[in-house]
C-alpha cells in the first residue's frame, strides 16, 4: 500500500500557483519524497524530489515540514498543461534504484 | 521525450495467447522498470532488473516472465493472455549517474479480446 494520502481532486486557474498537499506521516529517516505526474495516459514524469530540505527546479518547488510527516507540492505559474495527476511517492534512494509504489493521486484540473 | 522507448505502441490479441512487449532504456541506465495501469487496479509495479540480473518483484503474475539482455533492453512475456490483462504496460528505466529518478516509456496498450 502507499504510504501517502493526498487529496482525490484540485482545482486551479491557469496563472495561479498550484499547491498540492501530501501527508506521509510514517515516513522513515532514510526514505525521500518524490512527486511524479501523468498526463493523461502518457508515461508517468519525474518532478521533483527532497528529503528535509526544500527543492526547487524548473518544473517545481517542493516545501517539506520541519518533522517530515508532509509535503507540498508547488507549480508556480499553473497552466493547461499542468492537468494530470499526481503521486506524491516516498522511498529510499539507492544505486541500483526502488520500484516506485503510486497510489491514487491527486488529479489536478488547470482551467482558463 | 524521456528517451525510454517502447514497442509496440499497441497490441491487440486473444485470449490464450502471449505477447512480448519490449524496452530499450536510457543510454547507460542499468535498471529497468515495467509497470501495469489497468483501469480498476491503478499503476502498479511488476518488476525491477538492473544490469541483467532480476532485482525486486511487485505484483507480477506467475503467468508473466522478464528478462534484461546485455545490451540492457529489456522484455516483458505475457502468457495465457486474459481479458483481464487489458492494460497500459509501462517501462521505466534509472542509472546511477544521473541519480534514481525514473524515466518512463510511452508505454504498450494491450488489449485482449
Amino acid at each position: 500500500d502507499a504510504k501517502t494520502t493526498q487529496p482525490p481532486s484540485m482545482d486551479c486557474a491557469e496563472g495561479r500557483a498550484a499547491n498540492l498537499p501530501c501527508n506521509h506521516s510514517t515516513i522513515s529517516g532514510n526514505e525521500y519524497v518524490y512527486w511524479y505526474r501523468q498526463i493523461h495516459s502518457q508515461g508517468p514524469q519525474y518532478i521533483i524530489h527532497g528529503l528535509k530540505n526544500n527543492e526547487t527546479n524548473e518544473m517545481a518547488s517542493l516545501i517539506i515540514t520541519e518533522d517530515r510527516k508532509s509535503s507540498t507540492l508547488i507549480l508556480p505559474h499553473a497552466t493547461l498543461r499542468d492537468t494530470a495527476v499526481y503521486y506524491c511517492i516516498v522511498r529510499p534512494r539507492n544505486q541500483a534504484g526502488t520500484a516506485l509504489i503510486f497510489g491514487k493521486g491527486t488529479t489536478l484540473s488547470v482551467s482558463s | 521525450d524521456s528517451g525510454v522507448t517502447q514497442t509496440p505502441k499497441h497490441l491487440i490479441t486473444a485470449t490464450g495467447q502471449r505477447v512480448t512487449l519490449r524496452c530499450s532504456p536510457r543510454s547507460g541506465d542499468l535498471s529497468v522498470y515495467w509497470y501495469q495501469q489497468s483501469l480498476d487496479q491503478g499503476l502498479q509495479f511488476l518488476i525491477q532488473y538492473y544490469n541483467g540480473e532480476e532485482r525486486a518483484k511487485g505484483n507480477i503474475l506467475e503467468r508473466f516472465s522478464a528478462q534484461q539482455f546485455p545490451d540492457l533492453h529489456s522484455e516483458l512475456n505475457l502468457s495465457s493472455l486474459e481479458l483481464g490483462d487489458s492494460a497500459l504496460y509501462f517501462c521505466a528505466s534509472s542509472g546511477a549517474l544521473r541519480g534514481d529518478e525514473q524515466f518512463f516509456g510511452p508505454g504498450t496498450r494491450l488489449t485482449v479480446l
